[in-house]
């Protein structure tokens, strides 16, 4: 298994110009998750999927949009960037959290290998 | 929501010597607590957890014990080694209305000196 994968590594953007990151899991979990890591900081959710078709905001949704129309993907888009948005991306997959309806499995959130962005 | 607060931001340790961050949290409902360590460039990975059923968790030279009385958590190092430096990060697992999203501390830089 690849496990979880994200393209680019890096990006340089205007003010202004959109992009999509883009991260694929081929472990089949249900759970996918959008973090940015700023310098000196943990890391802040963005976006999570509990599953195709369903996606909901985080701690800092302001500025992105996600869709999730496979188990597999889960792309995350900047409509007009602002250097506010200068961070390192990361995705992440896990399984249905142990204890919740439908959930087995581990609670594990595997990352991909983050994409730094910077906007100019 | 919740909140987690992690201690120290820094660490030096000499090598051999041991190593304990501290991380409290402020949901009493958080029942998940993982600790995961960021190398240099690198993506987060999880070195190791413990559920609020469990006060104390081992595995080799690495231990988190769970005071749920207090909200607080800790990471404990023993025998530490030239690659134990890192940025080690906590984290809580938080449902309110969320489907059991984790809320990370800032982050610990950890460096052994040899």
């Amino acid at each position: 298994n690849a496990g979880v994968t994200q393209t680019p590594k890096f990006r340089i953007l205007k003010i202004g110009q959109s992009m999509t990151l883009q991260c694929t899991q081929d472990m089949n979990h249900n759970y996918m998750y959008w973090y940015r890591q700023d310098p000196g900081m943990g890391l802040k959710l963005i976006y999570y999927s509990v599953g195709a078709g369903i996606t909901d905001k985080g701690e800092v949704p302001n500025g992105y949009n996600v869709s999730r129309s496979t188990t597999e993907d889960f792309p995350l888009r900047l409509e007009l960037a602002a250097p506010s948005q200068t961070s390192v991306y990361f995705c992440a997959s896990s399984y249905p959290a142990r204890g919740r309806v439908g959930g087995s499995g581990t609670d594990t959130q595997y990352f991909g290998p983050g994409t730094r962005l910077t906007v100019l | 929501g919740e909140n987690v607060e992690q201690h120290p931001s820094t660490l030096s340790v000499q090598e051999g010597d041991s190593a304990v961050i501290k991380c409290t949290y402020s949901d009493s409902a958080s029942n998940y607590f993982p600790w995961y360590k960021q190398e240099l460039g690198k993506r987060p990975q999880l070195i190791i957890d413990i559920r609020s059923n469990v006060g104390e968790k081992k595995d080799q030279r690495i231990a988190v014990t769970l005071n749920k009385t207090a909200k607080h958590f800790s990471l404990h190092i023993t025998e530490t080694q030239p690659e134990d430096s890192a940025v080690y990060f906590c984290a809580a697992r938080s449902y309110g209305g969320s489907q059991g999203n984790l809320i990370f501390g800032k982050g610990t830089k950890l460096s052994v000196k040899p």
